[in-house]
């Protein structure tokens, strides 16, 4: 069965330093990978995806994540933390092979990030 | 820019009683989902919903449980007899393709408590 696992409920950085929230994977094969942010009071939003062959992917509001398929991870990165980053972050992932109509993503436990002035 | 909404934000029902959630997903969305997360545990997926029938569901969603598309534009969720283990925030979200890699669009959640 697939699943994920984030090292860190919680962190805190410094504004203008780097984020880093880790996410590994356990799959047979790789699969499609998935960071959202959540606000508060707000719903989970896509921050960026990986599902094809380019193993660095940017997403939205300065993000990145890079698959590496020896480590098992998709960890993800901003270089310098904004205050309105502070948000919790979720990695999930989804079945490549999976062949019924919908596919459900399976979800990590989730980082709050706290950015501190 | 088009967004799943969900109604209501919060529910307050007593042990016992019948909920109904609803979401309204992205108009031209054909697949459906809902999730929910218990206080401090992951998002755990309930059941997904295609070509108006159930496409996969979880061990959770066991009889007490159910979901409609009663016209063209809601998605609900019944929850039949609540239990106090049912308190949890219940997310919606919708695609407009099947597959893992299609993005699935969440709305904010509604909050039921049962007391």
């Amino acid at each position: 069965a697939q699943s994920v696992t984030q090292l860190g409920s919680h962190v805190s950085v410094s504004e203008g330093a780097l984020v880093l929230l880790r996410c590994n994977y356990s799959s047979s094969v790789p699969p499609y990978l998935f960071w959202y942010v959540q606000y508060p009071n707000q719903g989970l939003q896509l921050l960026l995806k990986y599902t094809s062959a380019a193993t660095l992917v940017k997403g939205i509001n300065g993000f990145e994540a890079e698959f590496k398929k020896s480590e098992t991870s998709f960890h993800l990165t901003k270089p310098s933390a904004h205050m309105s980053d502070a948000a919790e972050y979720f990695c999930a992932v989804s079945d490549r092979n999976y062949g019924g109509a919908t596919n459900k993503l399976i979800f990590g436990t989730g980082t709050l990030l706290a950015v501190q002035p | 820019e088009p967004e799943v909404t969900q109604t209501p934000s919060h529910q307050v029902t007593q042990m016992g009683q019948e909920v109904i959630l609803r979401c309204v997903p992205i108009s031209n969305h054909l697949y459906f989902y809902w999730y929910r997360q218990i206080l401090g545990q992951k998002v755990e997926f309930l059941v997904s919903f295609y070509n108006n029938e159930i496409s996969e569901k979880s061990e959770i969603f066991d009889d007490q449980f159910s979901v409609e598309r009663p016209d063209g534009s809601n998605f609900t969720l019944k929850i039949r007899s609540t239990k106090l283990e049912d308190s949890a925030m219940y997310f919606c979200a919708s695609t407009q393709g099947g597959g893992g890699r299609s993005t699935q669009y969440f709305g904010p959640g509604t909050r039921l408590t049962v007391l």
